[in-house]
């Protein structure tokens, strides 16, 4: 079945440093890879898509790759602010039902 | 402006006593799915509807139902909770269900059950 592996700890970064988060997945290949940013009770808000054969994406401060081959994703923030303080999502998408599924996330946060 | 609304926010109910939750959406859109989602947990789909066509998913337990009476409105129905139900209940929809659709999320109830 697929799996999706993101940093079960969080992550620690001084304001103004660049944070790298890491989502592996196995047993499947994407076409398409979705992150998002989830607050303390709430509901995850959508930051970038990525398809199969982009490399790169980028939005205004964030950063996502997408490697078809380690099947993996990493997702950037570069000059980080505590306001970035979340938990981030990777999710995805399964071929051959169209679903994303999402990863446990990783807990990011920015010290001032 | 919201676009996604979901009630209510915080919702306690007992061992086995039946609880609806509900989502309405501004959007218009197609799709409308039901996630739960427990803490340091992955958000686990339950079910989504395709416009009027439901979607279960192979592993949601019997006791988990949905109802979308139109494209706005979309119920989730827990028959009998268990202490194991407890956790955050989250709608989101999309346009489609294509690669490209991205989804809109509510802010989630979160279920308590004594």
């Amino acid at each position: 079945s697929q799996k999706i592996e993101q940093n079960s700890e969080a992550l620690n970064i001084q304001e103004g440093k660049t944070a790298t988060l890491t989502c592996n997945y196995t047993n499947y290949s994407p076409a398409y890879l979705q992150w998002y940013r989830q607050d303390p009770g709430r509901g995850p808000v959508f930051l970038l898509l990525i398809r199969e054969n982009e490399k790169e994406k980028r939005k205004e401060r964030l950063k996502v790759t997408f490697d078809t081959t380690l099947k993996q994703s990493l997702f950037h923030i570069t000059a980080s602010q505590p306001a970035d303080s979340a938990t981030y999502l990777c999710a995805p998408q399964d071929p051959g039902t169209y679903k994303y599924i999402f990863g446990t996330g990783t807990r990011l946060k920015v010290l001032a | 402006d919201a676009m996604v609304i979901q009630n209510p926010r915080y919702q306690v109910t007992q061992f086995g006593k039946p609880v609806t939750l509900s989502c309405s959406q501004t959007l218009n859109h197609n799709v409308m799915y039901w996630y739960q989602q427990k803490s340091s947990q992955a958000p686990k789909l339950l079910f989504h509807y395709y416009d009027k066509d439901f979607n279960n998913e192979a592993d949601t337990p019997d006791n988990f139902q949905s109802r979308r009476p139109n494209t706005s409105f979309c119920f989730l129905d827990i028959r009998s909770p268990g202490l194991g139900d407890a956790a955050m209940y989250l709608c989101a929809t999309s346009s489609d269900r294509g690669g490209t659709d991205t989804q809109y999320f509510g802010p989630g109830t979160r279920l308590t059950v004594l």
